[in-house]
């Protein structure tokens, strides 16, 4: 039972350099997001895709891009990589919204 | 506009103590989900329990309940008899229908629970 599938687990990224996270689910959910979790923050949306096809921004979708590939994978890319984007990035995917989400087991990245 | 507080940034007890996780959200719509998550040392998030908005009744779930109260905005969580296993930290999250019912997360709440 592999849920959602995250990689890669740890990243370290010079500033500048660019990187895609890769996400998976085998649930077959219509619904996929990506958060990130800083320290006293919670866990803030990045970009959500509600059904394969479409896009759409979160709280904070400054210097990000996605790629909803098809309905089991979502993509999240960084063009340019910046110090203030060093966090724990988690995708999550749900039956529909606002259906509880289901998260993968995170991905750390550091911006140095 | 969509917004969730969990004032209690940490919280300490015994092993055996009740302990409540507090949560009090703000939206203008009538129609929203409520949602709790626990987020172990491991770092995974684990999803525990969702409310809508028509539904207030108090929901209880092994030594979890949770007690939804409109009338002060609140959606409070319990862990009666707590355990060590219940180290954490919980999150609970909004999805409103103006949101897009985009999820929403407050600060968390991290648990401490000491043998």
């Amino acid at each position: 039972n592999a849920g959602v599938t995250q990689t890669p687990k740890f990243q370290v990224l010079k500033t500048g350099q660019s990187m895609t996270l890769q996400c998976a689910q085998d649930m077959n959910h219509n619904s996929m997001y990506w958060y990130r979790q800083d320290p006293g923050m919670g866990l803030r949306l990045i970009y959500y895709s509600a059904s394969e096809g479409t896009t759409d921004k979160g709280e904070v979708p400054n210097g990000y891009n996605v790629s909803r590939l098809n309905k089991r994978e979502f993509s999240l890319r960084l063009e340019s990589a910046a110090p203030s984007q060093t966090s724990v990035y988690f995708c999550a995917s749900s039956e529909g919204r606002p259906s509880g989400a289901f998260f993968g087991q995170g991905t750390r990245l550091t911006v140095v | 506009a969509q917004k969730v507080t969990q004032a209690q940034t940490e919280i300490s007890v015994v092993e055996k103590e009740d302990v409540t996780l507090d949560c009090v959200y703000e939206t203008r719509d009538t129609t929203y989900y409520l949602f709790w998550y626990k987020q172990p040392p491991s770092g995974e998030l684990v999803f525990l329990i969702r409310r809508n908005s028509f539904d207030e009744q108090n929901e209880i779930s092994g030594r979890y309940s949770w007690n939804f109260q409109k009338s002060t905005s609140s959606f409070n969580f319990t862990i009666t008899a707590s355990q060590v296993v219940d180290s954490a930290v919980y999150f609970c999250a909004l999805s409103d229908f103006t949101g897009g019912f985009k999820t929403i997360f407050g600060a968390g709440t991290r648990l401490f629970v000491k043998a």
